[in-house]
């Protein structure tokens, strides 16, 4: 079946400008994350959505990132007036079940360069 | 919280060589700990996991590590590398029977076989 679907592949933008990143999870996955990988970093995890809820958003940097969810499927994730360190490739994973022993998979991500 | 130290942002092997690419975590809870692994130009996905039992846990592709509580350690182990095998290795701890559900990520190693 098909996986995690991100879109575009790949965005360039320039500073100040919004951007909007699609994610489609696997069908019947109710979980939904956000993580961002940034050049030489690791993972940071961004929001996590159960449903079209998001219990836990503690990973969003600032204001300028928000994010939904809705039909408990389909996320986009949207970065208001970008600056050059939002610059990385953002990536969402899906899982199935209620508990943390579910393991994730993963899109290919969106890269984002912000000129 | 939560923290995912690997030694190695680098390991260079020969094929047909034992590889071991280290991991140490810190945590105040239980935790469930998974390998994941990044092809190039691919997204990640789940190579092994650990969540209860036996310490020593099997994956795909012939890798398998060993969860060692005393030492907080999570290595990732496989006997005889070949040059498939070139990727980028992350470990990752999630809280075990706690309502967060976010994964941490360690910074990830390289691992580079050479023939």
């Amino acid at each position: 079946g098909a996986g995690v679907s991100q879109s575009p592949s790949n965005k360039v933008t320039e500073k100040g400008k919004d951007v909007e990143l699609r994610c489609d999870p696997i069908s019947g996955h109710t979980a939904l994350y956000w993580y961002r990988q940034s050049l030489g970093q690791g993972l940071e995890f961004l929001i996590y959505f159960q449903g079209n809820s998001a219990p836990d958003k503690s990973g969003l940097p600032s204001d300028r990132f928000s994010a939904e969810r809705t039909g408990g499927s389909v996320s986009t994730l949207t970065i208001q007036r970008t600056q050059q360190e939002d610059s990385a490739v953002y990536l969402c994973a899906s899982s199935a079940g209620q508990g943390n022993n579910s393991p994730l998979h993963f899109g290919n991500g969106t890269r984002l360069t912000v000129t | 919280a939560q923290s995912v130290t690997q030694l190695d942002s680098q390991v260079p092997v020969f094929e047909e060589a034992p590889v071991e690419l280290r991991c140490n975590y810190s945590s105040s809870v239980s935790v469930y700990l998974f390998w994941y692994v990044q092809y190039p130009n691919q997204g990640l996905q789940l190579l092994l996991k650990y969540l209860s039992g036996s310490t020593l846990v099997k994956g795909i592709n012939g890798f398998e590590a060993e969860f060692n509580k005393s030492q907080t350690s999570f290595h990732l182990r496989k006997p005889s590398v070949h040059i498939s095998d070139t990727a980028e290795y992350f470990c990752a701890v999630s809280e075990a029977n706690t309502g967060r559900r976010a994964l941490t990520f360690g910074s990830g190693t390289r691992l580079q076989v050479q023939p």
